[in-house]
C-alpha cells in the first residue's frame, strides 16, 4: 500500500539551528516526491519536488531509494520557516495525479 | 492569472441547506481537484476531475456531488450535511495528471462550517 509517513507532530528548534524534517515513504515502484508547506492563514503551495533537486528558501530534500525517505533540511532555521509541511506522494504511472499526503510536522522556529 | 481561486471564503448553513462552492483557474489546467482538511490534518482528496470527466471518487458520501461545467471552473454542491462536514475545503489544479513533475496549485479554500 501506497503510504507516507511523518514521525513528528510538532518540530520546535531556536532561531539558527538546523533543522530536518523526516519523511519516509511505502510504495512498489517509482514515486514522485513533495513537499508542501502550508504558512497561518495562506494557502498550502509546493516547496519542492525530488525530480527537480533544487533548493528553495534554504531547504533541500534529497530522495533515499534505498531507505525510503525524503527528509527535509534547512542548515539554518528562521522564524518565518514556521508552518505546518507536509511531504507528499504521486504515482509516476496512475491514479490522475492523485496526492498521498503525511500527517504534516508543525515546525515551529523560536527567537 | 496564475492562481486558484475560491468563492465563497466563508459559509455558514444548516444541515437542510442546499449550497455550492465554485473554484476558477485559467492556468489553462486540465486536472482539479477538490479536498476536504481538517485543522492541522492534511488535506483527503474527495474527487478528480481530468479533462473534465470524473476520474476519481473516493467514496465521497453523496451529500457532497462535483461538477465540472467547463475546463476552467468546478463546483461542488453540498445538500443536507451534516455538522461533522464542517471544514476547509481545498480545490486545486495541475496541468496534466498523466505527466511527471505535476504540481497542484492549491486555492485559498472555503471554510464551511454545519450547524
Amino acid at each position: 500500500a501506497q503510504r507516507v509517513t511523518q514521525p513528528e507532530k510538532l518540530l520546535s528548534v531556536f532561531k539558527g539551528a538546523p533543522v530536518e524534517l523526516k519523511c519516509n515513504y511505502s510504495y512498489s515502484g517509482s514515486p514522485e516526491l513533495f513537499w508542501y508547506v502550508q504558512y497561518s492563514r495562506q494557502r498550502l503551495q509546493l516547496l519542492l519536488r525530488h525530480i527537480s533537486r533544487e533548493s528553495i528558501k534554504g531547504f533541500t530534500a534529497d530522495l533515499n531509494k534505498g531507505e525510503t525517505s525524503f527528509h527535509l533540511k534547512k542548515p539554518f532555521a528562521q522564524e518565518e520557516d514556521s508552518a505546518m509541511y507536509y511531504c507528499a506522494l504521486s504515482s509516476l504511472y496512475n491514479q490522475g495525479g492523485k496526492l498521498i499526503f503525511g500527517q504534516g510536522t508543525e515546525l515551529s522556529v523560536k527567537p | 492569472d496564475t492562481e486558484v481561486t475560491q468563492t465563497p471564503k466563508h459559509l455558514v448553513m444548516g444541515m437542510t441547506n442546499k449550497k455550492s462552492l465554485k473554484c476558477e483557474q485559467h492556468m489553462g489546467h486540465r486536472a482539479m481537484y477538490w479536498y476536504k482538511q481538517k485543522a492541522k490534518k492534511p488535506p483527503e482528496l474527495m474527487f478528480v476531475y481530468s479533462y473534465e470527466k470524473l476520474s476519481i471518487n473516493e467514496s465521497v458520501p453523496s451529500r457532497f456531488s462535483p461538477e465540472c461545467p467547463n475546463s476552467s471552473l468546478l463546483n461542488l454542491h453540498l445538500h443536507a450535511l451534516q455538522p461533522e462536514d464542517s471544514a476547509l475545503y481545498l480545490c486545486a489544479s495541475s496541468q496534466d495528471p498523466w505527466t511527471s513533475g505535476n504540481e497542484q496549485f492549491f486555492g485559498p479554500g472555503t471554510r464551511l462550517t454545519v450547524l
